[in-house]
């Protein structure tokens, strides 16, 4: 059972461009959890979906990112119009979603953004 | 102070000896969990203690609940040098986990 796996491992972007991180969640899990860690710091939360669902964005920049979990395929967060604050490493969890709130959280490996 | 704070910040020992590390939180939480991060890797999940639990035992790991103080330790016992890493407390409140800053251990053979 292939754990979370997340790609690129490393992203290098100018000012001004994309960034698009991608999330696979173990299998049988159909939540997933968007972090980004500083240099320096801990995690800090970003988004949590369901499939086709997001079930809390609070802790999302207001402009610029945005996060899906569609049917088929894995979960992206999006960067647009990356500025320099934006590098950072960017984890997704996933867990089963039995206990909604208590669940166990299985991070991957992290992207590894650098915005020149 | 932020929630979740670990301390020390930082913590340096000899193979063979025992390690602390303490955590507070503000919130009521369903759990805490402790995760490791070596360096420039993911999060590795240790263990996870429920709010109606006061202490836990994995291997060499042992951590410990004070709801009434808002608490937790984890003790790593016989230390390893591949126990070097930074440990994160998270407390779960709701669906999302809240991470402190982190313990950074370096255990020296």
């Amino acid at each position: 059972n292939a754990g979370v796996m997340q790609n690129p491992r490393h992203l290098v972007r100018r000012r001004g461009q994309e960034a698009r991180l991608r999330c696979s969640p173990m299998k049988g899990h159909s939540h997933v959890y968007w972090y980004r860690q500083l240099p320096e710091e801990g995690l800090k939360f970003m988004v949590y979906l369901q499939k086709e669902n997001i079930i809390d964005e609070s802790g999302m920049p207001k402009e610029r990112f945005s996060a899906e979990f569609p049917k088929e395929g894995p979960s992206i967060l999006r960067i647009q119009q990356v500025v320099r604050g934006d590098s950072a490493a960017y984890f997704c969890a996933s867990s089963p979603g039995y206990n909604r709130g208590s669940d166990t959280q299985y991070f991957g490996p992290g992207t590894r953004l650098t915005v020149l | 102070s932020q929630q979740g704070e670990e301390d020390p910040q930082a913590l340096s020992i000899q193979e063979g000896e025992n390690a602390t590390m303490n955590c507070s939180y503000k919130t009521s939480i369903n759990n805490l969990q402790w995760y490791r991060q070596n360096s420039g890797r993911g999060l590795v999940h240790l263990i996870l203690i429920r709010s109606n639990e006061r202490e836990k035992h994995s291997g060499r790991l042992r951590v410990t609940l004070d709801t009434s103080k808002k608490s937790s330790s984890l003790l790593i016992t016989a230390s390893r040098a591949a126990d070097t890493a930074s440990y994160f407390c998270a407390e779960t409140s709701g669906s999302r986990l809240t991470f402190g800053e982190g313990t950074q251990l370096t255990v020296n053979p």
